[in-house]
């Protein structure tokens, strides 16, 4: 089993709509978790931080299940720059490494 | 801002040759990544650098070293490049913290071929 797994999609949503994405997590000691967003040929950028209590920005909010091990990323009133491929992380600590997930695509239609 | 800059963004290198991508950042970070990306496989650590002339191997180094004679550059040594290391190359820093892990900031990438 992978450290950390998402769906790879695609999802492909209209315009205003309202995504879900989730990734879960094989390591219980994981102390920290974030989003990262790719778009083609680009590097990640870091979307947000993935905090115990959850964490929202604008249209977006993140959450942690440590009960259940997984992280979402919710993101309202999709826009058409939204589409991009979405990454999570987790800090598997020992020299602050992050694992990523391979990323879940996310295409939004007019 | 945190910046993290690569050396090239695009290269194309012959099989057998020498290759070198420099990666550097202007935040003091203590920690450096070198990654490779491939469709459908996602980022791969190759080897990552937690302080001046210290380094350790990720998950996938064979082919593969690094360097790391001042904090704020981190190099990547493909020392007989294959075909098979034809990839996207990401770096990236983060501050080091304890038991935890900050975030990663990641320069632009080198998309490397080799023919």
């Amino acid at each position: 089993r992978k450290e950390v797994e998402q769906d790879p999609g695609p999802f492909n949503v209209p315009e205003g709509a309202t995504v879900a994405f989730n990734c879960t997590y094989s390591n219980s000691a994981s102390q920290s978790f974030f989003w990262y967003r790719q778009d083609c040929r680009k590097e990640p950028k870091l979307l947000m931080s993935v905090y115990s209590s959850g964490n929202e920005d604008g249209r977006f909010t993140a959450q942690l299940n440590r009960a259940s091990q997984y992280i979402s990323l919710l993101i309202r009133d999709s826009k058409l720059s939204d589409s991009a491929t979405y990454l999570c992380a987790g800090g598997m600590g020992g020299y602050n490494k992050l694992i990523f997930g391979a990323g879940t695509r996310l295409a939004v239609h007019p | 801002d945190v910046k993290v800059t690569q050396s090239s963004r695009y290269l194309v290198k012959r099989t057998g040759e020498k290759v070198f991508l420099e990666c550097v950042q202007d935040m003091d970070h203590e920690n450096m990544f070198w990654y490779r990306q491939d469709p459908g496989l996602g980022l791969r650590l190759i080897y990552f650098s937690y302080d001046v002339k210290m380094k350790e191997k990720g998950d996938i180094p064979e082919g593969y070293s690094v360097s790391r004679e001042k904090k704020e550059r981190f190099s990547l040594i493909l020392e007989s490049a294959s075909t098979n290391q034809t990839s996207m190359y990401l770096c990236a820093s983060s501050l080091w913290q304890g038991s935890s892990s900050y975030e990663q900031y990641f320069g632009p990438g080198t998309r490397l071929t080799v023919t």
